[in-house]
């Protein structure tokens, strides 16, 4: 166990549809960050929040998007999906926002658009 | 832009082979350089990380040397094991180019298979 919760770990819907996915970082961590796992893309970093407030952008599509609570655990809101966002969906924390940490990664949202 | 170009697999080997999977990369500042694996099923790991020229990075008997002058990071092993099989992702940590954030850049990862 990682510190790091995702859930849920499956999640199959439909095209169109809009899911939520949620991440609990690592106790003390303040920042999370968003990743996509998929066969031909690769790791896409997707976005990255800081106590709450978002600090960079990487790939994240339009209809993607984020937040951080105040208890530190962030969602991530995926809409109008399509079947190429099917894909693994990691979440990673880190105790700060900025310097050359190495992140912990939760065991990832497997969704699947059908 | 940073970047990180690893060697790309699959790789199979014999159990208490030795392995090399080579990764390079191009970044601004001075980088932080990790390795992660990633396990069936399973999230990404920190397998071991260097965060500054001629550094050695070691953990579970793998060892990865930052070579500053070849921009490198290669990962290795005396001696794999089955329960090495695994992708294992070369990555990078090095502040974004008009912005205080650093971030990690994966490279495309590289599958290893070891057989009995």
């Amino acid at each position: 166990d990682s510190g790091v919760t995702q859930t849920p770990k499956h999640l199959i819907t439909a095209t169109g549809q809009r899911v939520t996915l949620r991440c609990s970082p690592r106790s003390g961590d303040l920042s999370v960050y968003w990743y996509q796992q998929s066969l031909d893309q690769g790791l896409q970093f997707l976005i990255q929040y800081y106590n709450g407030e978002e600090r960079a952008k990487g790939n994240i599509l339009e209809r993607f998007s984020a937040q951080q609570f105040p208890d530190l655990h962030s969602e991530l809101n995926l809409s109008s999906l399509e079947l190429g966002d099917s894909a693994l969906y990691f979440c990673a924390s880190s105790v700060a926002s900025d310097g050359p940490y190495g992140y912990t990664f939760g065991s990832g949202t497997r969704l699947t658009v059908v | 832009g940073n970047s990180v170009t690893q060697m790309e697999g699959p790789v199979t080997l014999s159990e208490e082979a030795f392995l090399t999977i080579n990764c390079t990369y191009t970044a601004t500042g001075y980088p932080s350089l990790f390795w992660y694996v990633q396990y069936p099923g399973e999230g990404l790991q920190l397998l071991l990380k260097a965060t500054k020229a001629d550094d050695k990075g070691s953990n579970k008997g793998f060892e990865a040397t930052y070579r500053k002058e070849t921009t490198s990071f290669h990962l290795e092993k005396g001696s794999v094991q089955v329960s090495d099989s695994a992708v294992y992702f070369c990555a990078l940590s090095a502040p974004r180019r008009g912005a205080g954030s650093y971030q990690l850049t994966f490279g495309k990862g590289t599958k290893l298979s070891v057989i009995p």
